[in-house]
């Protein structure tokens, strides 16, 4: 089972809709969670950065941890076409000296 | 822009050959982690150094190695490059030594293509 499992997708929604991008993770030391949207040729860049469970909103973007199920979300509302994109998320190595560890992304599209 | 600057942008070489890449972190970063990004496999840590020391290693294979200079900037050698090899290398930079404590913030990568 690998450490953090992503949908690929592609997921494909309509402008304005409420957007659910979701991975799991199976280390229950995982403390630290990260959100980071990849557009195509270019580096990722951090949305969202948590610490432990809870919900954490920034703008339109909501990020939600339940380390009781090993799940995390990231919410968008009010999708644009400019949020197309790759999402990845990512957790710390806990307590390990390993970096980060990623998904695999879920790409995403928002159709005008 | 996060701040990170990894030149150059492209490199194209042949099997065999052996190419250097280049990273300066944000400013006041001490880590700087390098990433490899293919299609099939996503992004896989190779190795993290912290203020001009190594500290974390992940699957960084024995033909390639780094090191960080005095201005913390870091370099990524790769040798006796493969088909395999190609795909997109980036590297992040952090304010703390274990990954997570702080966030990592990404340059834009070098795509490098081995033919």
């Amino acid at each position: 089972q690998k450490e953090v499992e992503q949908d690929p997708g592609p997921l494909s929604v309509p402008e304005g809709a409420i957007v659910s991008l979701n991975c799991t993770y199976s280390n229950s030391a995982f403390q630290y969670f990260m959100w980071y949207r990849q557009y195509s040729r270019k580096g990722p860049e951090l949305l969202m950065y948590t610490y432990s469970s809870g919900n954490k909103e920034d703008g339109r973007f909501t990020a939600q941890v339940d380390k009781s199920s090993k799940y995390i979300s990231l919410f968008i509302r009010d999708s644009q076409p400019s949020d197309s994109a790759t999402y990845l998320c990512a957790t710390d190595s806990g307590g390990g000296a390993d970096g980060l560890t990623f998904g695999k992304g879920t790409h995403l599209i928002i159709q005008p | 822009d996060s701040g990170v600057t990894q030149t150059p942008k492209h490199l194209i070489t042949a099997t065999g050959q052996r190419v250097t890449l280049r990273c300066s972190p944000r400013s006041g970063d001490l880590s700087v982690y390098w990433y490899q990004q293919s299609l099939d496999q996503g992004l896989q840590f190779l190795i993290q150094y912290y203020n001009g020391e190594e500290r974390a290693k992940g699957n960084i294979l024995e033909r390639f190695s780094a090191q960080q200079f005095p201005d913390l900037h870091s370099e990524l050698n790769l040798s006796s490059l493969e088909l395999g090899d190609s795909a997109l290398y980036f590297c992040a930079s952090s304010a703390t030594p274990r990954a997570g404590d702080s966030p990592l913030h990404f340059g834009n990568g070098t795509r490098l293509t081995v033919t």
